[in-house]
């Protein structure tokens, strides 16, 4: 089945540097990629559209100058945590569409410290 | 706004089947039914989804009514590795369809 691999897999960073965080389709292309965050004891929250391409589409309420997002192929979106602060320590996921339903990474454990 | 009304936690005996419901009356005609489950500190898994009628796979059992309005995932063996938040999620077909989660059911699976 379709994999979508989500690089790394946990990382710590002092505030106020900045995170990228790498989202694969491995055995798909994958046009459209989602990016979504969850706080502790909380459902995911979708964050942005990612397409191929072109410009991201943000959520309401999602800082687009602060978590940037690039797809610049069929198979990589990256979404970078630009001077990240502790409220921003969260549970990144990534999703990518492919045939009927929707692949998932394994999620990053971002610590901002 | 919620989309879909789910019951906040339920218990499953090991060895049992595990129904669980989903309230989706707004749902829209090309919308589908999608049913994931997350593992604590995991990603979410694709367990199945369907639009009108009854779907089975080595999974679950996804059974919709008639009208549409509400479905019900079933686990039909619940083992311990079943225990997780399970999300009933309506989307639309078409390829900028995106899922939005709403709070789960958290099924805790017990000897």
């Amino acid at each position: 089945g379709a994999v979508v691999s989500q690089h790394p897999s946990r990382v710590i960073c002092k505030s106020g540097t900045s995170v990228k965080i790498e989202c694969r389709s491995l055995d798909f292309q994958a046009t459209t990629m989602f990016w979504y965050r969850q706080f502790p004891k909380q459902s995911l929250m979708l964050m942005a559209t990612s397409n191929e391409g072109s410009k991201a589409t943000y959520e309401q309420g999602v800082e687009k100058d602060k978590f940037l997002i690039n797809h610049a192929s069929l198979t990589l979106s990256t979404l970078t945590v630009t001077s990240a602060h502790p409220e921003d320590s969260s549970f990144y996921i990534c999703s990518a569409r492919e045939g009927g339903g929707y692949t998932f990474g394994s999620g990053t454990r971002l610590t901002v410290v | 706004d919620a989309k879909t009304t789910q019951p906040p936690s339920m218990d499953c005996a090991e060895g049992r089947a595990a129904n669980l419901p989903c309230n989706h009356s707004t749902i829209s005609g090309n919308e589908y039914v999608y049913w994931y489950r997350q593992i604590h500190s995991q990603g979410p898994q694709y367990i199945i989804h369907g639009l009108k009628n009854n779907e089975t796979n080595e999974m679950a059992s996804l059974i919709i009514t008639e009208d549409r309005k509400s479905s019900t995932l079933i686990l039909p063996h619940a083992t311990l590795r079943d225990t997780a938040v399970y999300y009933c999620i309506v989307s639309p077909s078409d390829s900028w369809g995106k899922l939005q989660f709403g709070a789960g059911t958290q099924v805790v699976v017990t000897p």
